[in-house]
């Protein structure tokens, strides 16, 4: 098992509509998590940290499923420019993981 | 406040020449990170430094040195370029390991002929 993986996609997604994504992890003990966005050739940025109880910012909203072992990211009401890649990140004791990332296009 | 700086943006290299990338940050972060990405692989470690003075390995570290002789910059060095190195490159800080997020830098866009 990888220790971290996304869906590739893309998730192609009408304008307005909700889209969620998973991201599993293979180490029980990592210890923080993190959703980042990557814009077509530019730098990964943070979008969001991911707590035990979940978190809201906006539009987002994520979840931490420590018992199946995976962090999620909900978009609602998308927006053309929500379309990018979205990373996980999974910070363990001894190394900090990237997922690939999940490729969205939201579509007008 | 700049962040995270990378210098330069754009670099074109000949096989065997060398190069040094440049990382500055200048929110007294203790950790900063090197990392590559090519299409479809992902961001992939290169080297990291955990303080001023201190550097080690990731997962790519072969054909590249790094230095950390001030806190605030932390240097990548190619000594003899490959083809193979062809990729863009970021550079991050973070203030600790295991809890904060990693702010990027702009990236190095580096291509060898």
């Amino acid at each position: 098992r990888k220790e971290v993986e996304q869906d590739p996609g893309p998730f192609n997604v009408p304008e307005g509509a909700t889209v969620a994504f998973n991201c599993t992890y293979s180490n029980s003990a990592s210890q923080s998590f993190f959703w980042y966005r990557q814009d077509c050739r530019k730098e990964p940025k943070l979008l969001m940290s991911v707590y035990s109880s979940g978190n809201e910012d906006g539009r987002f909203t994520a979840q931490l499923n420590r018992a199946s072992q995976y962090i999620s990211l909900l978009i609602r009401d998308s927006k053309l420019s929500d379309s990018a890649t979205y990373l996980c990140v999974v910070n363990g004791d001894d190394k900090i993981i990237f997922g690939k990332g999940t490729r969205l296009h939201i579509l007008p | 406040n700049a962040g995270v700086t990378q210098t330069p943006k754009f670099r074109v290299l000949k096989t065997g020449q060398s190069m040094t990338l440049l990382c500055a940050q200048d929110m007294n972060h203790e950790y900063m990170y090197w990392y590559r990405q090519d299409p479809g692989m992902g961001l992939r470690l290169i080297h990291y430094s955990v303080g001023e003075g201190t550097t080690a390995k990731g997962e790519v570290p072969d054909g590249y040195n790094v230095s950390r002789l001030k806190k605030q910059n932390f240097l990548l060095g190619l000594e003899s370029a490959a083809p193979s190195q062809t990729s863009v490159y970021f550079c991050a800080s973070s203030r600790d390991y295991r809890d904060s997020p990693l702010h990027f830098g702009n990236g190095t866009r580096l291509t060898v002929t």
